[in-house]
């Protein structure tokens, strides 16, 4: 298995810019989550989905939106790229069944300019 | 807001020295997970403590939880320099949905 995998692993946008993290997993976890990474700040959960077709907010989601079309990919897209989103974005996944361990991809590190 | 709160911030030690790293959570947990996160890397789960349990051991960590205060601690004894890296505390807020992190402790082992 390869786990959770995203794309790209480094992007620097100018400001206004739209574009799509990917996230993918091959472990048929229906749970999945964006998290972003600031210093100091630990991280905090952008968006989430419990399954496909299905996705809610977290703790800081203006900005940034998501889909659910499979079991497997869980895009998070930026509409218009602000400064304020310079940061380190994580995909994890996990099982659904009981308050399981996630499952953490290797991030993406994104500079808007 | 977050979930965890870790304390210290930072954390130096000298490779063979135990290392305590403590994270205090604010609502009332299923429980509560552990995460270690290298350098540039993503974060990794080290251990899993049930609201029930009071004590776990894997290897060279021992977790303890202390529902009545909302804390835990992770220990690591015997630390080497391979340990250096930075530790999160997480649990579930609300629903089994969304998992939060703490804050972090940064974790630097000198040989």
């Amino acid at each position: 298995n390869a786990g959770v995998t995203q794309t790209p692993k480094f992007q620097v946008l100018k400001t206004g810019q739209s574009m799509t993290l990917q996230c993918a997993q091959d472990m048929n976890h229906e749970y999945m989550s964006w998290y972003r990474q600031d210093p100091g700040m630990g991280l905090r959960l952008i968006h989430y989905s419990v399954g496909a077709g299905i996705t809610d907010q977290g703790e800081v989601p203006n900005g940034y939106n998501v889909s659910r079309s499979t079991t497997e990919d869980f895009p998070l897209r930026l509409l218009s790229a602000a400064p304020s989103q310079t940061s380190v974005y994580f995909c994890a996944s996990r099982a659904p069944r009981g308050y399981n361990e996630q499952f953490f991809g290797p991030g993406t590190r994104l500079t808007v300019l | 807001s977050q979930q965890g709160e870790e304390d210290p911030q930072a954390l130096s030690i000298q490779e063979g020295e135990n290392a305590t790293m403590n994270c205090s959570y604010k609502t009332s947990i299923n429980n509560l997970q552990w995460y270690r996160q290298n350098s540039g890397r993503g974060l990794v789960h080290l251990i899993l403590i049930r609201s029930n349990e009071r004590e776990k051991h894997s290897g060279r960590l021992r977790v303890t939880l202390d529902t009545s205060k909302k804390s835990s601690s992770l220990l690591i004894t015997a630390s080497r320099a391979a340990d250096t890296a930075s530790y999160f505390c997480a649990s579930f807020t609300g629903t089994a949905s969304k998992l939060t992190f703490g804050t972090g402790t940064r974790l630097q082992v000198t040989l």
